[in-house]
């Protein structure tokens, strides 16, 4: 059975501190790896790829991925109230175009 | 760019009706879309895959006879609830992949409400 784990949270962080997110997924033939994030009533929007070891990183964003120890992070610098919202960890399923979902993180930015 | 509508957003139907939800993607081609189910509070489940120009694979436990899918063009599928019922009732999300991408792109979703 193929698995993506978050610890659901909620995570509460103060604005302008850093939110760290982490996934472990159990697929080691998966390659690529996304983050999604999920406001309430909305539905998922993407935010940040990672296909190779090492950090990537776009804007306030940093996703970062370690293939050996099958664990996926995402670190928001800065972080906002706006960016209060469920996050979703999300990992290819190896041979198939389907992708594989975390139950996600709750993250809660207070002023 | 990567934009991708869905419509109806939110619609209300008498039990034992049919309702059917369309899924586009506007401004890329899309070989593969995937429909989704989300209860509240709960994580999303992919209901199946829809490949242009074949028949949907489903996943486990979805009735492909309750829930039809078509993916008539690069651009647009459709899901349809047949004889809903309110256990129907939930948030449906469409979501497409670009060719050769596995990122996903979501739809902005359909609140089904069966009454």
């Amino acid at each position: 059975q193929k698995e993506v784990e978050q610890n659901s949270g909620p995570l509460s962080v103060p604005e302008g501190a850093i939110a760290s997110l982490n996934c472990t997924y159990s697929d080691r033939g998966s390659q690529s790896f996304f983050w999604y994030r999920q406001y309430s009533g909305k539905s998922p929007e993407l935010i940040m790829s990672i296909y190779s070891n090492g950090d990537q990183e776009d804007g306030r964003f940093t996703a970062q991925l370690n293939k050996a120890s099958q664990y996926v992070s995402l670190l928001i610098r800065d972080s906002q109230p706006s960016d209060s919202a469920t996050y979703l960890c999300a990992a290819e399923v190896y041979n198939t175009d389907k992708l594989i979902f975390g139950t996600g993180t709750r993250l809660q930015v207070f002023p | 760019g990567a934009v991708v509508s869905q419509h109806p957003s939110r619609v209300i139907c008498k039990s034992g009706t049919s309702v059917k939800i369309e899924c586009r993607s506007l401004d890329f081609q899309a070989t593969t879309m995937f429909w989704y189910r989300q209860f509240p509070k709960q994580s999303l489940m992919l209901m199946a895959t829809s490949n242009e120009g074949s028949k949907a694979t489903y996943e486990q436990g979805v009735e492909k006879d309750k829930f039809l899918i078509n993916h008539a063009s690069l651009t647009l599928s459709t899901l349809t609830v047949t004889s809903a019922h309110p256990e129907d009732s939930s948030f449906y999300i469409c979501s497409a992949s670009p060719p050769g991408g596995f990122e996903q792109y979501f739809g902005p979703g359909t609140r089904l409400t069966v009454t």
